[in-house]
């Protein structure tokens, strides 16, 4: 079946750094991925849609400034968080549709702590 | 973003019975549902799909129904087994720029 990847898998930061997410669709290709976050027993929030070749849209509250999205190839989107503070610790998760298939795939996911 | 809720935060359930979970959603255009099991640390994991034209769809152990009169489905595992111990999500989807928004989590646990 269509696999996500997702690289780090853990990332430890100081506060003030920024911090790199990789979204890779392994054997497909995606015009658009999404970024999700999802703190601590909690559901997982749409935090912005990449579009490969464009802009991206941010859903309302998501600082694009703070959360820099670049959808560069048609697999693959990064997210960075920029000068990052313990606030934006949390699960990063990517998804990329397979139109062919009709659903939807998720990566595995990204954990950040920021100290 | 849309509003999707679930009626039951938690729910623990005896080995080899059937577990039933809920999801309400509130948009009335959104026309595919997806459930999702999401275990601990990880991301989520598809487990099934229905669309609007539908009301029931069969897997694997696993039935999800959708009545779309009182926007509500409800995800049906059979023979409950300590694997399906996890998180789940009702997702809806509107069609339009295929962007998912997810319901608050159940969290199931099976009991040996």
């Amino acid at each position: 079946g269509a696999v996500v990847s997702q690289h780090p898998s853990w990332v430890i930061c100081k506060s003030g750094t920024s911090v790199k997410i990789e979204c890779r669709s392994l054997d497909f290709q995606a015009t658009t991925m999404f970024w999700y976050r999802q703190f601590p027993k909690q559901s997982l929030m749409l935090m912005a849609t990449s579009n490969e070749g464009s802009k991206a849209t941010y859903e309302q509250g998501v600082e694009k400034d703070k959360f820099l999205i670049n959808h560069a190839s048609l697999t693959l989107s990064t997210l960075t968080v920029t000068s990052a503070h313990p606030e934006d610790s949390s699960f990063y998760i990517c998804s990329a549709p397979q139109i062919q298939q009709g659903t939807q795939y998720f990566g595995p996911g990204t954990r950040l702590t920021v100290l | 973003g849309e509003s999707v809720g679930l009626h039951l935060p938690t729910l623990s359930v005896q080995e080899g019975d059937n577990s039933i979970i809920n999801c309400a959603y509130s948009n009335s255009a959104s026309d595919y549902f997806i459930w999702y099991k999401q275990e601990s640390g990880k991301g989520p994991q598809f487990i099934i799909d229905i669309r609007s034209n539908m009301d029931k769809r069969q897997g694997q152990r696993v039935t999800v129904l959708l009545n779309k009169t009182v926007k509500h489905l409800s995800l049906q595992i059979a023979a409950t087994q300590p694997g399906d111990s996890a998180v789940y999500f009702c997702a809806e989807n509107t069609g339009t720029g295929n962007q998912f928004y997810f319901g608050t989590g159940t969290s199931l646990t099976v009991i040996p």
